[in-house]
């Protein structure tokens, strides 16, 4: 079943915020697959995070991964407009499938 | 650079099947892995099924298991996955996307635009 994420989270420019993502052992906590997908109203997902703390190439370094036991967590720092937006985990898991989270609105105030 | 592209908007009504393709440049479908991630609206991500290059084989998520089937066209480097039976929740908006060529599916990235697909009578 889908990871669990909070359905909104929010802040101010400059401030700092965490999304945290739940799952099991047969996913968050069996692997250090877990990835991070940031979608603006009606475009593409986009990779932030891989590998539970990884930054893609050109990702800024305002973005952080981190992982424990069957939770994982997403970190923004420094908030700015633009990063507005859905937030997805996702995890491999032991059935070799990618599960997601049911995803997380960011609120820039 | 990976460049996906897909087709077009699809409207079908219930019981019929769609099959959206997935062409892929820059790199060919043999150094890539492929999935599908379909979104209704407002709604989350659904992982659809996928190559696991760990297992050589395409795996698909059990709600999905005799319903959708990938395949890929190396000569063009295209991909496709056909779901039959549509019903109406399966209106959406179907990506594709691109895996590691090796080992298990730890992320997909880049994403093709997305097909609409519609079920509607």
């Amino acid at each position: 079943s889908a990871l669990t994420q909070p359905a909104s989270v929010s802040g101010s420019p400059g401030q700092s915020i965490t999304i945290s993502c739940t799952g099991t052992s047969s996913d968050v906590g069996g692997y250090d697959y877990v990835s991070w997908y940031q979608q603006h109203p009606g475009k593409a997902p986009k990779l932030m995070i891989y590998d539970v703390s990884n930054r893609p190439s050109g990702v800024s370094n305002r973005f952080s991964g981190s992982k424990s036991g069957n939770t994982a967590s997403l970190t923004i720092s420094g908030l700015q407009a633009e990063d507005a937006a859905d937030y997805y985990c996702s995890s491999y898991t032991s059935s070799s499938t990618l599960v997601f989270g049911g995803g997380t609105k960011l609120t820039v105030l | 650079q990976v460049q996906v592209g897909q087709s077009g908007a699809e409207v079908k009504k219930p019981g019929a099947s769609v099959k959206v393709s997935c062409k892929v440049s820059g790199y060919t479908l043999i150094e890539l892995s492929i999935h599908w991630v379909r979104q209704a609206p407002g709604q989350g991500l659904e992982w659809m099924g996928g190559f696991d290059p760990e297992d050589g084989e395409t795996i698909y998520a059990q709600k999905f298991q005799g319903r959708v089937t990938v395949t890929e066209d190396t000569s063009t480097d295209t991909a496709y996955m056909e779901l039959s039976s549509l019903r109406y929740e399966d209106t959406a908006v179907y990506y594709c996307a691109t895996g590691p060529p090796t080992g298990n599916v730890r992320w997909i990235d880049p994403w093709g635009q997305g097909t609409l697909v519609i079920v509607s009578s």
